[in-house]
């Protein structure tokens, strides 16, 4: 049973305009959520995080959205840059007594063309 | 000056051996997690250590057993390898905080550069 789901395998965007992200979740005792960008033959690097006391967080062109209601989260990246594209996964995690496991998505590849 | 560091990059090996992976981390932080990614890229936790304690063991293999030396190192060792085992294994590392009466909350999690095993 997948608890977190990224539904679009792929994007393309322009270069300079808006690339969004989304994440769907299931499991309401997540309130800590997370966004990771993969480079291939490289490991997942950490881009920004969200508490579910929040609904918004910010950090330079990347904007983290939840909607804690709908179970859903996106990922804002503007403007949109070449070296953006990457594999992005969001992962989600009950922060409290849970060990720090984090459940995944299966990943949005994104491209950006100059 | 690496934070997390997996050695080696790439594993080839045979049915039936034994291999470990190693894992360490400069940054200072007291857990370390093994993760699995399958051939559909799925990023699963296998095991996750703090303080050199198993606190996450995921419906793995007994194949497939931790160990924490130190803070610092958790290494995976793998018996008798079986074709399903290969995939990429990514270690990982965070920094926990335990509150007195909450219980512990655990930040954003630092990968290292993955450990691709193929077994033929």
């Amino acid at each position: 049973d997948q608890q977190v789901k990224q539904n679009s395998p792929s994007l393309s965007v322009q270069e300079g305009r808006i690339s969004i992200l989304n994440c769907d979740y299931t499991n309401s005792m997540f309130d800590y959520f997370l966004w990771y960008k993969k480079y291939p033959a490289e490991g997942p690097t950490f881009l920004i995080s969200i508490s579910s006391i929040k609904d918004k967080n910010e950090d330079g062109r990347f904007t983290v959205f939840l909607n804690k209601s709908a179970k859903h989260l996106s990922l804002h990246i503007v403007p949109s840059q070449p070296g953006d594209s990457a594999v992005y996964f969001c992962a989600a995690s009950g922060s409290w007594n849970q060990g720090g496991k984090l459940i995944f998505g299966q990943g949005t590849e994104l491209s950006v063309k100059p | 000056d690496t934070a997390v560091s997996q050695t080696p990059k790439y594993l080839v090996t045979q049915m039936g051996n034994d291999k470990s992976i190693k894992c360490e981390q400069n940054l200072g932080h007291d857990t370390m997690y093994w993760y699995k990614q399958d051939s559909k890229k799925f990023l699963k936790i296998m095991f996750s250590y703090n303080n050199k304690e198993l606190i996450i063991n995921e419906t793995v293999p007994n194949r497939f057993s931790p160990k924490s030396p130190d803070k610092a190192h958790l290494n995976l060792h793998i018996n008798s390898l079986e074709l399903g085992d290969s995939a990429v294994y990514f270690c990982a590392s965070s920094q926990s905080l335990t509150l007195a009466g909450t219980g512990r909350v655990f930040y954003e999690q630092y990968f290292g550069p993955g450990t691709r095993l193929t077994v033929t």
